[in-house]
């Protein structure tokens, strides 16, 4: 298996632009989690899907932010409009099933950059 | 909820020489606890996992780990480093109210010196 496979794997955009950030869970991974990850704040989950479904996006900032997914193969966050603060390395994530004592496998990040 | 609280930001080392990155976790259930590795520019891989029965549990790259429940800790230990495990360390948590999410510790940056 390819893993989860996220791209593009660097994004530099202009502040106010719209961003889209995309994902690939791995085949027959029941769960996808999207993950921010900064300097400041560690990594912070922002939402999750089970069988294509928003379970919790709590994590989502604001209104900014969306996420799809719209089969069990591919999911994207959006960010629209972009703000400088929005510079980050994002992470999707996959699992199995919610079980416990299953971990996640995670992409290799988007590094977005708004200037 | 449960929380995870890694104690080092950053641990600097010689190389060969042994290491410990500490973790403690708060949770009113049971839970399950998990060590990843950060490479730079790289994706976070699953280092070990307790889950249940023994406490020592041992992962990938001689690193092993001990769960300790009467001090909530699951502290990660390697005997003896390379240079090649520098990388950041997190520690994680999922269990209770919050079934299926992994909550993440701040991290801690592991640099192996020659």
């Amino acid at each position: 298996d390819a893993g989860v496979i996220q791209s593009p794997r660097h994004e530099v955009t202009e502040m106010g632009q719209e961003v889209t950030l995309r994902c690939k869970p791995i085949s027959g991974h029941d769960y996808l989690f999207w993950y921010r990850q900064t300097m400041m704040r560690g990594l912070e989950l922002l939402i999750y899907f089970n069988n294509n479904v928003p379970i919790d996006d709590s994590g989502m900032p604001e209104d900014r932010f969306s996420a799809k997914m719209p089969n069990a193969s591919f999911s994207t966050l959006k960010i629209q409009p972009s703000e400088p603060r929005d510079s980050a390395v994002y992470f999707c994530a996959s699992s199995l099933r919610a079980g416990r004592d299953y971990g996640y496998t995670f992409g290799s990040g988007t590094r977005l950059t708004v200037v | 909820a449960q929380s995870v609280t890694q104690l080092d930001s950053q641990v600097p080392v010689f190389e060969e020489a042994p290491v410990e990155l500490r973790c403690n976790y708060s949770s009113s259930v049971s839970v399950y606890l998990f060590w990843y590795v950060q490479y730079p520019n790289q994706g976070l891989q699953l280092l070990l996992k307790y889950l249940s029965g023994s406490t020592l549990v041992k992962g990938i790259n001689g690193f092993e780990a001990e769960f300790n429940k009467s001090q909530t800790s699951f502290h990660l230990r390697k005997p003896s480093v390379h240079i090649s495990d520098t990388a950041e360390y997190f520690c994680a948590v999922k269990g209770g109210t919050s079934y299926g999410k992994l909550t993440f510790g701040q991290g801690t940056i592991l640099t192996v010196h020659p």
